[in-house]
């Protein structure tokens, strides 16, 4: 079946432009994962929605960062006023509640965010 | 604070060898233990996911275990080849937190 999807693959930005970028998890995955790995850095967890729940947002790094998932299923991370810090690679993952594989994680191919 | 200790962080061997990636975590209270490849400029694959009741899974040429009580996990590559090159990323959740912990990975090379 589809994996995660995210949008664009690449992304080129001036600094203080506004971004979004775009997750479509797996169908049927009711937790949904926003990671940044900057260049040769691990993996940073951003932000963590479950169902309906509240977010769980405490790794957004400022308040220019926000993401919302509309519908238990697409998400959306935005960057307001861009920095050149916030060049990275931002990851997506997807992850069942039940089943075999519950909690197992699945990651998309990720965004390349580039700030000029 | 979590952590996870990747070892080693680089290795480079002939193909055809068996080898043995190592992670260690901080806290017994694991709930579940996930091992990835990387390959560069992409996403994660999923490898192995071990709950923290197993002690052991495989697939194909890998076998992951987990030692809970020494807070270590082992990635087993039997036989590797050219096509195992990647880096491999070990992630640990503990009970009650949804929030993974990862490791900084293993650069894996093997040469023809």
């Amino acid at each position: 079946g589809a994996g995660v999807s995210q949008s664009p693959s690449n992304k080129v930005t001036e600094k203080g432009k506004d971004v979004e970028l775009r997750c479509d998890p797996i169908s049927g995955h009711t937790a949904l994962y926003w990671y940044r790995q900057s260049l040769g850095q691990g993996l940073e967890f951003l932000i963590y929605f479950q169902g309906n729940s509240a977010p769980d947002k405490s790794g957004l790094p400022s308040d220019r960062f926000s993401a919302e998932r509309t519908g238990g299923s697409v998400s959306t991370l935005t960057i307001q006023r861009t920095q050149q810090e916030d060049s990275a690679v931002y990851l997506c993952a997807s992850s069942p509640f039940s089943g075999a594989r519950a909690n197992e994680q699945f990651f998309g191919p990720g965004t390349r965010l580039t700030v000029l | 604070k979590q952590e996870v200790t990747q070892i080693p962080a680089a290795l480079s061997v002939p193909e055809g060898e068996n080898l043995v990636l190592n992670c260690s975590f901080t806290d017994s209270a694991i709930y579940n233990l996930q091992w990835f490849r990387q390959d560069p400029g992409k996403g994660l694959t999923s490898l192995l996911l071990i709950q923290s009741s197993q002690r052991e899974q495989t697939s194909g040429r890998l076998n992951a275990s987990l030692d809970k009580s020494s807070g270590r996990s082992t990635l087993y590559i039997a036989a590797s080849q050219p096509g195992d090159s990647a880096t491999y990323l070990c992630v640990w959740r503990i009970e009650g937190s949804y929030i993974p912990t990862f490791g900084r990975g293993t650069s894996l090379i093997v040469h023809p």
